[in-house]
């Protein structure tokens, strides 16, 4: 069956480090990946996106790595901030790019 | 832009009342999208539209569950008769549609409290 599994534990990290979130899936061949954060009571919002091309996109403090013969993307973000608190999605495109469909999503939380 | 706009932002009723979600798109967009969210099964698409007509409903979890779109600037989402297992938040997304990198623009979601 297909999956997209992201770590369900909370990942705490202190200020000024780099987290890394992780997203594996199994049974897809997706022809693009993105990563999207979602806020508390907040719909997702759009970060990255990666194609399957392609092994890194980075975008300020943001970077995205996408290795299709492990099947796993990671999200990086360098000099965290409290702010960065959130949780992320990943997301693989499929059915031609048309269909989204989303992992379960990574809490991170980043303490000052 | 005034991003996609959903409502009613919370809704509480009671099992077997009829539950109706509207979304209206971002002006330009040629596709719609409709996900469930609930703590155990996640993020979920329901049924998505291409121009106004529904491509994919593969998702939608039973007959109790429609889709609209009449045209592009509005959609609805309706359940009938609801149970308290349709308790969940419910996005609208849309994006620019075919030929399009598959962005998507969520709105801020109905969060459903069926009694």
């Amino acid at each position: 069956s297909q999956k997209i599994e992201q770590n369900s534990e909370a990942l705490n990290i202190q200020e000024g480090k780099t987290a890394t979130l992780t997203c594996n899936y199994t049974n897809y061949s997706p022809a693009y990946l993105q990563w999207y954060r979602q806020d508390p009571g907040r719909g997702p919002v759009f970060l990255l996106l990666i194609r399957e091309n392609e092994k890194e996109k980075r975008k300020e403090r943001l970077k995205v790595t996408f290795d299709t013969t492990l099947k796993q993307s990671l999200f990086h973000i360098t000099a965290s901030q409290p702010a960065d608190s959130a949780t992320y999605l990943c997301a693989l495109a499929h059915n031609a790019g048309n269909m989204l469909t989303f992992g379960g999503g990574t809490r991170l939380m980043v303490k000052p | 832009d005034a991003g996609v706009i959903q409502s009613p932002r919370h809704e509480v009723t009671e099992m077997g009342q009829e539950v109706t979600l509207r979304c209206k798109p971002i002006s330009g967009h040629n596709s719609l999208f409709w996900y469930r969210q609930t703590m155990m099964r996640g993020l979920e698409l329901l049924i998505y539209f291409n121009n106004n007509v529904p491509i994919d409903d593969s998702g939608m979890p039973e007959d109790r569950f429609s889709a609209k779109m009449p045209n592009a600037s509005f959609s609805t989402l309706k359940i009938q008769p609801s149970e308290p297992r349709d308790s969940a938040v419910y996005f609208c997304a849309s994006s620019p549609g075919a030929g399009n990198t598959g962005e998507l623009f969520f709105g801020e979601g109905s969060r459903l409290t069926v009694l």
